[in-house]
C-alpha cells in the first residue's frame, strides 16, 4: 500500500513570499489533515478535511494561510504571505472515516529567511 | 480545547534497560490515546493506541497503560535496543478524531 505523498520535500523563501505545499493521502482515505509541526514541539492540527468539505479550521490563521481538497483526493496548503514564524515541517496526514490511526506523509520542511 | 503534556523531554537509557514515557490530558472527553515514533527526518509512525475503555495494551516490547480518574498514560518500552532511539509523541482526541500531541520525548539508548 502506498503511503501518504508530500511535496516538495524541502522550500526554502523569504518573508512575505508565497508557497504552496501538496498532498496526496492514501487511496480511499476520505479525512485528511494539515499539521503544523515546529521544531522541538510536536504536531499542531491546522485544518481537518472529510472529503473536500472543511470539518475544522478552527486553528488555521486564516489571514495567511488557505486549504483546498477540490476533488476530496489531493489537497493544497498555500502561504501567502509568509512570516518568519512559519518556518516548520508541514505534515499532512490521512485516514478512513471513522478509524482512529492517521497515517502520516513525509512532511514539508519550510524555512522562511 | 485538549492541552496534552509530556515528560520528560529527553530520556538517556543503556540498552536493555526499560524506557518510560507519561503524559497527562485535560479533556475528560478523550477516549483514544496513541503513541507516534518519529525518527530524525521521518515521518511519524504510530506504534501503538489505547482506548478508554481498557486499561493495558502489549505489543511485544511495547505496553501502554492509561489511568483515566487520574488522567494520565504511560509508554513502557522494554529491554531497549539502539533502534529504539527516537523522538516519541503521546497524543489524545475525543470523538472529534482531532489529535492534540504532547511536545515529544526524545529516547537515546546507550550501546
Amino acid at each position: 500500500e502506498a503511503g501518504v505523498a508530500q511535496s516538495p520535500r524541502y522550500k526554502i523563501i523569504e518573508k512575505r513570499q508565497s508557497v504552496a505545499f501538496w498532498c496526496n493521502p492514501i487511496s480511499g482515505h476520505a479525512t485528511l489533515y494539515w499539521y503544523q509541526q515546529i521544531l522541538g514541539q510536536g504536531p499542531k492540527l491546522l485544518i481537518q478535511f472529510q472529503n473536500n468539505g472543511v470539518v475544522d479550521d478552527s486553528q488555521l490563521p486564516k489571514d495567511r494561510f488557505s486549504a483546498e481538497r477540490l476533488k476530496g483526493v489531493d489537497s493544497t496548503l498555500k502561504i501567502q504571505p509568509a512570516k518568519l514564524e512559519d518556518s516548520a515541517v508541514y505534515l499532512c496526514a490521512s485516514s478512513l472515516t471513522g478509524d482512529r490511526e492517521q497515517f502520516f506523509g513525509p512532511g514539508t520542511r519550510l524555512t522562511v529567511l | 480545547g485538549e492541552n496534552v503534556e509530556q515528560h520528560p523531554s529527553t530520556l538517556s537509557v543503556q540498552e536493555g534497560d526499560s524506557a518510560v514515557i507519561k503524559c497527562t490530558y485535560s479533556d475528560s472527553a478523550s477516549n483514544y490515546f496513541p503513541w507516534y515514533k518519529q525518527e530524525l527526518g521521518k515521518r511519524p509512525q504510530l506504534i501503538i493506541d489505547i482506548r478508554s475503555n481498557v486499561g493495558e495494551k502489549k505489543d511485544q516490547r511495547i505496553a501502554v497503560t492509561l489511568n483515566k480518574t487520574a488522567k494520565h498514560f504511560s509508554l513502557h518500552i522494554t529491554e531497549t535496543q539502539p533502534e529504539d532511539s527516537a523522538v516519541y509523541f503521546c497524543a489524545a482526541s475525543s470523538n472529534d478524531y482531532k489529535l492534540s500531541f504532547g511536545a515529544g520525548t526524545t529516547v537515546t539508548v546507550r550501546a
